[in-house]
Parts: structure tokens; C-alpha cells; sequence
């Protein structure tokens, strides 16, 4: 079965502008979590939505958002690109229970110049 | 906030050494205790996810055990290869949500 897709793969963004990144779940997983990885940080947890719904939020700024579809694809939205938002963003699936793995996407690289 | 702390941060080791690696979290409204392999230019891989203390588990090579009480994972590799070069890390779910607390993880290189 596909695994978690994530696009696009790299972006390049200026200062200022927005993005909106994609992810899709493996088929029939409802949960989708978003992860930040900068140089010298570890995974960073944005937040998770399990059935439309934003379950938890991680320490980002409101320039941080997300929303998930009825199929559970899932996109994340950063406003108002800063030059630290430059990051390897990393969505994982699951079916949403405490014991249950995460899948993830191979992730997408921002670079803001 | 919670810490969840991985050591040592690298490690060198030769073919055929074993080695373990320590993940240590809050052990306060624990869930469950994740390790994950990350290879250059993969993504992150499940290997464990572990809820009960006293837990062990093993794939393979690899074993990990779990004590909730005071907060600690031990991930040990027996007669580790080149191809176990790789980020190990851990993570800690602490809500009913699923959102995993990762640490800072352990870059394993097994030299030939």
C-alpha cells in the first residue's frame, strides 16, 4: 500500500510570502501529525488533526496553521515567511491510537531566502 | 514543558561491537514510549512503540526495554553492521492525543 506523500518536495520561498504544504495519509490512517526539523533542533511538533479535528498544538506562532480534509489529506500553512522558518517539514500518519506507529512522508524542504 | 533527552548524542562503533543508547522522559501521564531509526535521505522508521513498564521488544538485532517509573528506554543493537549507521530516535506521548515528544537523538556510525 502508498505511503505518506508528501509535496511538494522542495520549495523555495522570499521573506514575507506564504506556503502551503500537502500531505497525504496512508489509506484508511485518520491521524496526521506535523513535524519542523532546523539544523541543530530535533523533530518539532506543529500540530495533529484526527478527523477534521486539531487535537493538539505544539509552541509555534499563529503564523502556523493547518486543517485536515473529510479524506484526511492533510495541508499545513505558514503566513509571513521569517528567514528561521527554513526547515525540513515532516507529516506522519496513523491511525490514532496511543500504541499505533507513525508513518512518515519523506518531508518537504522550505528554504526562505 | 516536556524534555525527553537522548545519549550519548553520536556514537562510533566498529562492525560487530554492540551498543545501546539511553532515552529518558517524563514518566508523569505516559502513553507510550517510540523509537524511530532515521536513515540520510529516508524518512523516519518505526522500530518500537512501547506502553507497559518491565516492556521489552526485539526486532531482529535490536531490543529495547521500557521502565515508566523513573522514565527511561534503553535501545540496545547486538553485532551492529554498516547498515545500522543511522539517527535513532526517541519519543514520548504524555496526552491522550498523539502528540509525540521527540528527543534529540542518537546518530549511530558502525564502521566497516
Amino acid at each position: 500500500k502508498a505511503g505518506v506523500t508528501q509535496t511538494p518536495r522542495y520549495l523555495i520561498k522570499t521573506r514575507g510570502q506564504q506556503v502551503t504544504l500537502s500531505c497525504s495519509p496512508i489509506s484508511g490512517h485518520r491521524s496526521v501529525s506535523w513535524y519542523q526539523q532546523t539544523p541543530g533542533q530535533g523533530l518539532q511538533f506543529l500540530f495533529e488533526y484526527f478527523s477534521e479535528t486539531q487535537r493538539n498544538k505544539g509552541n509555534f506562532p499563529g503564523r502556523f496553521s493547518g486543517r485536515q480534509f473529510s479524506n484526511s489529506r492533510s495541508e499545513m500553512n505558514v503566513s509571513t515567511l521569517e528567514l528561521g522558518d527554513s526547515a525540513l517539514y515532516l507529516c506522519a500518519s496513523s491511525l490514532g491510537g496511543a500504541s499505533t506507529e507513525a508513518f512518515f512522508g519523506q518531508g518537504t524542504r522550505l528554504t526562505v531566502v | 514543558i516536556l524534555n525527553v533527552e537522548q545519549s550519548p548524542q553520536s556514537l562510533h562503533v566498529q562492525e560487530g561491537d554492540s551498543t545501546n543508547f539511553t532515552c529518558s522522559f517524563p514518566s508523569s501521564n505516559f502513553y507510550a514510549l517510540h523509537w524511530y531509526r532515521w536513515e540520510t535521505a529516508k524518512s523516519p522508521e518505526a522500530l518500537f512503540v512501547m506502553t507497559l513498564n518491565g516492556d521489552e521488544k526485539k526486532k531482529g538485532r535490536i531490543s529495547a526495554t521500557l521502565n515508566t517509573k523513573e522514565g527511561y528506554s534503553y535501545l540496545y543493537i547486538k553485532g551492529s553492521q554498516p547498515e545500522d549507521s543511522a539517527t535513532y530516535l526517541c519519543a514520548s506521548l504524555n496526552n491522550a492525543g498523539n502528540m509525540l515528544t521527540f528527543g534529540g537523538g542518537t546518530r549511530l556510525m558502525v564502521k566497516p
